[in-house]
This record gives structure tokens, C-alpha cells and sequence, in this order.
């Protein structure tokens, strides 16, 4: 049972390059997202998807796309890749949305530098 | 004002310590609530759930003050190990959003 797992661990984009960021559960979970973590903020949420074949925006969704075609995979594609998406990009699942104590599970993280 | 508040630190503590996070939040309709742990450069984990009635696991205390918006987490006897990041996680009705605090930096000194 690996849980969630995050590639590439490192990468860096020149500016208006694009990319995916690849995200897999094991655990048959219902709920994916994908958050951003910039230094001396929180996590920001990027897009979720409650199931597969449904996707939707979360606070901060501009410049990437994603997709859930099957329930263990959720890529997060960067479109145009600019300075500004340098980050550390963290992907977790639940097994569930609805429920109130809900732990999210989140992979290692991938770090992106966009020069 | 941001949606989930934290106090960033450092706290720096003696081995041994008794130290006391706070943590506001703005949406009175908030659902649910959660302590989350996150070493240096890895994903946060989830130290514990957050209760109306308050909860304790171990060395951890977890309070919740819905009339005052704020939750707080109590770490007792405080061990080199507790070192890290502690985020403040916040739950809106539905269960879709989660906001997540900038997190309080915590040291714990031999």
C-alpha cells in the first residue's frame, strides 16, 4: 500500500513551457486535490474532484488544468508555466467528502521552480 | 483578514515545556476542524481531529471555542521530537473546502 504518490519529486520549467504533475492513490479514495504551498502561507487549493469524471475549481485554479478519468489518478497540468507557479505542490486524498473528520492523506510533494 | 489565523512563530521551548498554539477562523459555519503536523520539507499529516467537546490523545489537547471562532492545541511535556510546522486546518459546510493556516513553527530545545 504505497498511499499517495507524487512524480517528479523535483522539476524545473523555463517560462511558458508546460508540464503534468502526476498523482496516484492506492487507497480507492473518493475525494482527490491538489494544493500549493508558497513560504509564509497555507496550503492553497488548486482543484479537487469528488469521484471520477468530476473535477472542480478550487481558491486558486488559474493556469491549471485537471482531469480524473479513473479513480486512482488525478495529473495537475501546468498550461503555460510561469515564475509566478513556483512552488511546492502537494496532492491528497480523502476517503470521502462528506463525513466530518475526514483525514486528507498527501503525498511527498513535488517542487517546481519556473525560471 | 485571512480565513484561518495563525500565530507563526517560533515558539523555542525547553525540552519538558508546556506550549499553547491558537488558531482563528472567520466562516461561522465552519464544519469541521483539525491539527495537522508538517516536518521540514515534507506533507503535512494529520496529528489529530478536533471535537466540540475538546479531545486529548496522548500529550495533545485539542480545544474548540465555536462562540469565540477559534481552536487551539496544547502539547504537554514537550519532546525534541515535537519540533515542526503545526497547521490549523479548517473544514467549510459540504465538506469541499478546506483552509488550511500558514502554520505555527514550533522548537523544542535539549
Amino acid at each position: 500500500n504505497a498511499g499517495v504518490t507524487q512524480t517528479p519529486k523535483f522539476q524545473v520549467l523555463k517560462t511558458g513551457q508546460s508540464m503534468t504533475l502526476q498523482c496516484a492513490q492506492d487507497m480507492n479514495h473518493e475525494y482527490m486535490s491538489w494544493y500549493r504551498q508558497d513560504p509564509g502561507m497555507g496550503l492553497r487549493l488548486i482543484h479537487y474532484s469528488v469521484g471520477a469524471g468530476i473535477t472542480d475549481q478550487g481558491e486558486v485554479p488559474n493556469g491549471y488544468n485537471v482531469s480524473r478519468s479513473t479513480t486512482e489518478d488525478f495529473p495537475l497540468r501546468l498550461l503555460l508555466a510561469a515564475p509566478s507557479q513556483t512552488s511546492v505542490y502537494f496532492c491528497a486524498s480523502s476517503k470521502s467528502r462528506t463525513g466530518v473528520y475526514n483525514e486528507q492523506f498527501f503525498g511527498p510533494g513535488t517542487r517546481l521552480t519556473v525560471l | 483578514r485571512k480565513e484561518v489565523e495563525q500565530d507563526p512563530g517560533p515558539f523555542n521551548v525547553p525540552e519538558g515545556a508546556t506550549v499553547a498554539f491558537n488558531c482563528t477562523y472567520s466562516n461561522s459555519a465552519s464544519q469541521s476542524f483539525f491539527w495537522y503536523r508538517q516536518d521540514c520539507r515534507k506533507e503535512p499529516k494529520l496529528l489529530m481531529s478536533v471535537y466540540s467537546s475538546g479531545n486529548e490523545d496522548g500529550r495533545f489537547t485539542a480545544q474548540l471555542n465555536r462562540a469565540s471562532q477559534y481552536i487551539s492545541l496544547l502539547i504537554r511535556d514537550s519532546k525534541l521530537s515535537d519540533s515542526a510546522t503545526y497547521l490549523c486546518v479548517v473544514n467549510y459546510p459540504g465538506g469541499f473546502k478546506t483552509i488550511f493556516g500558514a502554520g505555527t513553527r514550533l522548537f523544542v530545545k535539549a
